[in-house]
C-alpha cells in the first residue's frame, strides 16, 4: 500500500466551479501534512499547509481528519491558472522531516 | 541566487554510464532531500541529509544509487551503470530546519535521459 493515495485524475473543471481534492495516507504516526503545487515540467511548490483545525488561504481550503487519516483541498471559484498537478504530502515520522508525496492530482479549468 | 540550484538541467546518459548530479541548496538549509519523478509520477522520496549526515536512504532503489554531503551543504547524487529504468527527473530540496513543518524548497530538477 502507498504510504499517500490520492484520488485519480484528472479533474476537468469550468472556470468558477469548486472543486475538490481527497488524500489519505497510512502512518498514523505522521505529524506535517502539506499540499504543493506543480506545473507542468516545473518544480513542486508549497501551496500551503494543512493544520488540525482546518485552514483558509483565500479561495483555497485544507481539512484534516486525523482519525480517518484524510486530508482534502478544496478550491472556489476556480481560475484558469489553478490548472496544475497537486500533490498531498505527508511528513515520513521515522525519518524526522522526509516528505513523501502522493501521485498527483491533475486539474485543468477551461473557460 | 537565493533558490536551491541543480546541474546539470538535462543529462543524455549512454546505458552502463555512471552520471553525478550536483544539488546547491538554500544556504543555511539543514536539511536536503533528494527524489525521483517519472513522467505521469508524483516525486518518489530517494534519501535525506541533515547537515552531513544521511538519516535514511531507504528510498534509493538499487546499490547502483548513492548520495553524498561531505561538509553539509552541496549534495551529489551518483547513479552508477545506469539503465533506461532510470530516466526520470530528479529533484532536490531543501528545508531550513530539521522541524516537522519545515517548508521544503525544490530545485528545477535534472532531466535524466538513459539511451
Amino acid at each position: 500500500r502507498k504510504e499517500v493515495e490520492q484520488d485519480p485524475g484528472p479533474f476537468n473543471v469550468p472556470e468558477g466551479a469548486t472543486v475538490a481534492f481527497n488524500c489519505t495516507y497510512s502512518n498514523s504516526a505522521s505529524q506535517s501534512f502539506f499540499w504543493y503545487r506543480q506545473d507542468c515540467r516545473k518544480e513542486p511548490k508549497l501551496l500551503m499547509s494543512v493544520y488540525s483545525s482546518g485552514n483558509e488561504d483565500g479561495r483555497f481550503t485544507a481539512q484534516l481528519n486525523r482519525a480517518s487519516q484524510y486530508i482534502s483541498l478544496l478550491i472556489r471559484d476556480s481560475k484558469l491558472s489553478d490548472s496544475a498537478t497537486y500533490l498531498c504530502v505527508v511528513n515520513l515520522p521515522q525519518a524526522g522531516t522526509a516528505l513523501i508525496f502522493g501521485k498527483g492530482t491533475t486539474l485543468s479549468v477551461s473557460s | 541566487g537565493a533558490g536551491v540550484s541543480q546541474s546539470p538541467r538535462y543529462k543524455v546518459a549512454k546505458r552502463g554510464q555512471d552520471v553525478a548530479l550536483r544539488c546547491d541548496p538554500i544556504s543555511g538549509h539543514v536539511s536536503l532531500f533528494w527524489y525521483q519523478q517519472a513522467l505521469g509520477q508524483g516525486p518518489e522520496f530517494l534519501t535525506y541529509f541533515q547537515n552531513e549526515a544521511q538519516l535514511d536512504k531507504s528510498g534509493l532503489p538499487s546499490d547502483r544509487f548513492f548520495a553524498e554531503r561531505p561538509e553539509g551543504s552541496v549534495s551529489t547524487l551518483k547513479i552508477q551503470r545506469t539503465q533506461q529504468e532510470d530516466s526520470a527527473v530528479y529533484l532536490c530540496a531543501s528545508s531550513l530546519a530539521g522541524g516537522y513543518s519545515s517548508e521544503a524548497f525544490f530545485g528545477q530538477g535534472t532531466r535524466l535521459t538513459v539511451v
